[in-house]
């Protein structure tokens, strides 16, 4: 019963480097997300594919890339990782239809030195 | 970027309190969520609201649609140590949207 599977949990990386952060769901879900929460705010939206083969930038793209690679997996992209991107990265699918309410991941954390 | 105003920040209570807090934007939603996120793991849905003045109960906990479609309210009764966490509403501006716009969430604190 996995849900929706995040990889790594954690991980620190160096300014500048890059990093692709995984996320794969096994619920069949048409649409998935990927969103990053900093202390004291709510979660904002990066990226999100409503279905295989789009993707839609959402509140924060700056400095972001995502691959919807298929149908199960959303990988989000730090091509060149900074400070500020320092966070904890979410990723959530969703099913088709009215009332479908999205299901999260248990998350990335990611620090930036 | 957009976020709602959730209030409180941050709760401290006794072991038995009933708990309450709410969330207000300046945007009409036509459906709002509350999300319940414990340490280390990602939020978990609680409760769906998709009418204006809609309550709705899920063993303790109480939420209602705000008549505006600008607030909702969550309440917690006879709260007990496993309520701890932080808790989110979050609102979509129309059904089966892909965006979700979220509030700054509520800390929770029971004691016993």
């Amino acid at each position: 019963n996995a849900g929706v599977t995040q990889t790594p949990k954690f991980q620190v990386l160096k300014t500048g480097q890059s990093m692709t952060l995984q996320c794969a769901q096994d619920m069949n879900h048409n649409s998935m997300y990927w969103y990053r929460q900093d202390p004291g705010m709510g979660l904002r939206l990066i990226y999100y594919s409503a279905s295989e083969g789009t993707t839609d930038k959402g509140e924060v793209p700056n400095g972001y890339n995502v691959s919807r690679l298929n149908k199960r997996e959303f990988s989000l992209r730090l091509e060149s990782a900074a400070p500020s991107q320092t966070s904890v990265y979410f990723c959530a699918s969703k099913t088709g239809g009215e009332f479908q309410p999205q299901h999260f991941g248990d998350g990335t954390r990611l620090s930036i030195l | 970027g957009q976020q709602l105003n959730q209030s409180p920040q941050s709760m401290f209570i006794q072991e038995g309190e009933d708990v309450s807090m709410n969330c207000t934007s300046s945007s009409i939603f036509n459906t709002w969520l509350w999300y319940k996120q414990d340490p280390g793991e990602g939020p978990v849905l609680l409760i769906a609201l998709y009418k204006a003045g809609e309550l709705t109960s899920n063993g303790r906990l109480t939420a209602q649609f705000g008549i505006t479609r600008k607030d909702s309210f969550l309440n917690i009764s006879a709260s007990i140590p496993s309520d701890v966490g932080i808790y989110f509403c979050a609102g979509q501006y129309r059904y089966n949207t892909d965006k979700l716009i979220f509030g700054t969430g509520t800390r929770l604190q029971v004691f016993p």
